[in-house]
């Protein structure tokens, strides 16, 4: 079955980075566009990037150009996420989540996600 | 940015009634549109897509219609497992917005 497996909890100091992994299995993780979710403690989901497995094209929301990078490494069939210049309220649960298909672009919902991993910003 | 909005914020229903809430965008979003739930300590899971189409495996009492800047989402009657938090989301441009989110509360 389709599944993604991401990495595990992280704690981490204010103004360190973190780098979240996420295991694509069931599918060919190339031809599936790639999301990165948060969510804040108590909070709603906030969108915050797509990467094109395929291309490693990516798209980053404004709120975090500059300080995230999304990569991958298709020859295991994982997506990366990593956050710089961590703050506090950097703490939230991160989850990746498939998107469309890659001809069509990365406009479709997203049918599959991570389990979350959470990262905590304290010092 | 696209922003959404859902009302009402809490919804407090018994099993069995009918539950229906809603979503509106800022702009025009036309059918690329979603519905998510999600259960305490679980990531959210895709209920409907492309405004109206059910997710695999989504029972028919979820439905949803709408387009445009207005969407509307209807649970016939609640199950217990449907007492969860509902969140709509755009993706018709990036960044791909949610809303803030609807409860579904036990009453």
């Amino acid at each position: 079955q389709v599944d993604l497996v991401q990495s595990g909890a992280e704690v981490k100091k204010p103004g360190a980075s973190v780098k979240v992994s996420c295991q694509a299995s069931g599918y060919s993780f190339t031809d599936y566009y790639m999301s990165w979710v948060r969510q804040a403690p108590g909070q709603g989901l906030e969108w915050m990037a797509w990467i094109n497995p395929n291309t490693g094209g990516t798209n980053y929301t404004q709120k975090f150009r500059g300080r995230i990078a999304v990569t991958r490494d298709a020859s295991i069939s994982t997506a990366y996420m990593a956050l710089t210049s961590l703050r506090s309220d950097d703490t939230a649960v991160y989850y990746c989540a498939r998107g469309g298909y890659h001809t069509s672009g990365p406009w479709n919902a997203f049918d599959v996600w991570g389990q979350g991993t959470t990262v905590t910003v304290s010092s | 940015e696209i922003v959404l909005t859902q009302s009402p914020g809490t919804l407090s229903l018994s099993p069995g009634e009918r539950a229906t809430f809603s979503c509106r965008a800022s702009q025009s979003v036309s059918k690329y549109f979603a519905w998510y739930q999600q259960k305490p300590g679980q990531a959210p899971s895709l209920l409907i897509f492309g405004a109206s189409s059910r997710a695999s495996g989504i029972p028919d009492r979820f439905s949803a219609s709408g387009s445009g800047t207005d969407f509307t989402l209807t649970i016939t009657r609640l199950e217990p497992e449907d007492f969860a938090v509902y969140y709509c989301q755009q993706y018709d441009s990036s960044p791909f917005t949610f809303g803030p989110g609807t409860k579904v509360e036990i009453k």
